[in-house]
Formats: C-alpha cells, structure tokens, sequence
C-alpha cells in the first residue's frame, strides 16, 4: 500500500466510449503524475502537475485530457480510443520535485485499459 | 529521444552473487537519480536514491553509483536474493519531473 489509489484496476473501452481514470493520494503530496506503460516499451510520461498547475504535457494526443481538481485528485479523461492506447496507465504522486532534491514518487497500482 | 536507456531488456544471475543493473542518461539538467522496483500487476516502489552530488550511496544490500561525467548509473545487489526476481527501472530527475528508463527484468536463480 504506497498510498496512492487508482480506479478502476480494469477497464475495457470501445473506441468511441467516453471514460475517465480516477487517481487519489492523501499523503500531502503536491506533485502528480501520469505515465503509460506499454509492452516492451520505457514508462512514458504523460502529464505532470504541480500544485494543480500543468507543468508538463509530453506531446499526448487530444483524446487524453487531464484534470487535476486539487492536489489530491488526478483524472485522466479518455476519448475515442485507439487499440494502441491499450497499456497500464499508472498515477504517482511526490512532494514537488526540486533542482537536487532528494524525493520520491509513490505509484498507483495501475490501471489496465484494454481498448477494443 | 530516449533520454534514460537500460540497455539490457533481462539478467539472469544466481542466488547469492552479485546483481548489476546499469543505466545511461543523455540529458545534463538531470541531478537526481533513482531506482525503481516493479512486480507484476503491482505500481513501481522505490527502493533507492542518489543526488548529483554524490557518487555513491548504499542501503543494506543495494548500493547505487553514479558517474556523472559518463553519464552513467549502476545498481548492485549483494548478495541477490531469489526475492529480488522484478523489472528495475531506472528514472532521473531534473526537479520538474521523473523520466523513466525501460526496466530491466532481474531473474535470480536459486
């Protein structure tokens, strides 16, 4: 339990359904983040956000929209889905990152999207 | 651009010796490096750190090195243990945000 909780665990889509990942972590952290991982393939970063603020869109396509209400809650909104988007999608969260500074990030357990 | 490599996708090494993981950087404004531990069907733990300013840092069995001026951190594990069979990855920090390498799966044979 690293206390950083994603929802749901599974998920299946068809490609013209509208859903949403759920992260939440109540550890006071400030800094949130989405990675992808795919087969075979480095975790990706998706987003990152400090304090709420988007600081970071690593050149994800529009159908991923990220929303970060307040510090504890990230989503990951998903629209019109392609097969190839079918990955683990992790959350993670930290105090906010600085130049040297000497913090973790605690991952989500994942949530496995199948688009069909 | 693949800015953390782990050149080697698995290793495989017996029960009791010594397990080295490496991992390459290309980009400078990294200054904080760490690695991660990941089992199956489960996020990534972190299982240890270092800082720029340093070139080694130990805890129990795993000591991390760095070689800044290659570019270049290694995990080891002394003695490897059966426990220890998961994907590492390595992931560097430039104070904005981690970027992750592409694991290396570790196979400790008993």
């Amino acid at each position: 339990e690293t206390g950083v909780t994603q929802t749901p665990r599974h998920l299946v889509m068809g490609m013209t359904n509208k859903k949403s990942l759920k992260c939440e972590q109540h550890l006071g952290h400030n800094a949130m983040y989405w990675y992808k991982q795919s087969a075979k393939k480095p975790l990706e970063l998706m987003f990152v956000y400090n304090f709420k603020e988007q600081t970071e869109n690593n050149s994800v396509p529009s159908r991923f929209s990220p929303e970060c209400p307040n510090s504890s809650h990230l989503f990951l909104h998903l629209h019109t889905l392609q097969p190839e988007d079918s990955a683990l999608y992790l959350c993670a969260s930290a105090t906010r990152l600085t130049r040297g500074g000497n913090t973790e990030a605690f991952f989500g357990q994942g949530t496995r999207l199948t688009v069909v | 651009d693949q800015q953390v490599k782990q050149n080697s996708p698995s290793l495989s090494v017996q029960e009791g010796r010594i397990s080295i993981l490496n991992c390459d950087y290309t980009n400078s404004m990294f200054d904080y490096f760490l690695w991660y531990k990941k089992y199956p069907a489960e996020g990534p733990t972190f299982l240890i750190s270092i800082s720029s300013i340093k070139d080694k840092n130990e805890d129990g069995r795993f000591t991390v090195f760095l070689n800044k001026s290659a570019k270049h951190l290694s995990l080891h594990i002394v003695p490897s243990q059966p426990g220890d069979s998961a994907v590492y990855f390595c992931a560097a920090s430039d104070g904005n945000k981690l970027v992750f390498g592409a694991g290396t799966i570790l196979r400790v044979k008993s």
